[in-house]
């Protein structure tokens, strides 16, 4: 998978939106940009993924750049229990591969 | 949605026991499965890529003869852990893919394991 780069650690309160940025400069034309967290103590867990629209789910919503360089996982309100490290990988659509994990953003919600 | 259980969640171990670390894909067949390892305040590291009924696939620095892979069925594969020291405390998180219900859906992800949290006295 090519490489990520995220900030190491991000804080946010309750109920505001966050904004979780990841670069992949180097992303190929196939490669999805998939988001994944892990809770503390938890395997983790898929949360969305997109190619080059912008993508909505019940989780989270994903703002791709035009370019494609550069993605946002967008948690439009955060609770306590979106406390997590995120993950942004680059991923092609097929092939049973395994994840490459980078080191994350760890997020922290200060009630 | 595809779910991968793992038994058993938390073990503890004396130096020198074998520790074993069950895998089940539970509404779906899995001909891979993927082991992960990660230490406290570290990211995930791939352990081996288990293939059902060939052997497993390691990662470079990781020792097959310790960390034994058995993939019997499409819908359980096994981590054994022999000789197990301190050093081998750690998280253990398996995955795999739902290739029919990811396929469909247009989206290649892994489900993973809630984890086995091993610690070796």
């Amino acid at each position: 998978d090519a490489k990520t780069t995220q900030p190491n650690s991000m804080e946010s309160n309750e109920e505001e939106p966050v904004h979780l940025p990841c670069n992949h400069s180097t992303i190929s034309g196939t490669d999805y940009i998939h988001w994944y967290r892990q809770l503390p103590s938890q395997g983790p867990e898929y949360v969305i993924h997109g190619l080059t629209s912008n993508v909505n789910n019940r989780m989270a919503s994903l703002a791709i750049a035009e370019d494609r360089k550069s993605s946002t996982l967008i948690l439009h309100r955060a609770t306590l229990r979106d406390a997590a490290v995120y993950y942004c990988i680059l991923r092609p659509n097929s092939g049973n591969t395994p994840l490459v994990f980078g080191k994350g953003t760890r997020l922290s919600v200060i009630a | 949605g595809a779910v991968v259980s793992q038994h058993p969640s938390r073990v503890i171990c004396k130096s020198g026991t074998s520790v074993k670390i069950e895998c089940r894909s539970l509404d779906f067949q899995a001909t891979t499965m993927f082991w992960y390892r990660q230490f406290p305040k570290q990211s995930l590291m791939l352990m081996a890529t288990s293939n059902e009924g060939s052997k497993a696939t390691y990662e470079q620095g990781v020792e097959k003869d310790k960390f034994l892979i058995n993939h019997a069925s499409l819908t359980l594969s096994t981590l054994t852990v022999t000789s197990a020291h301190p050093e081998d405390s750690s998280f253990y998180i398996c995955s795999a893919r739902d290739y029919p219900t990811s396929t469909s859906s247009g989206a290649n992800v892994l489900t993973f394991g809630a984890g086995s949290r091993l610690t070796v006295l």
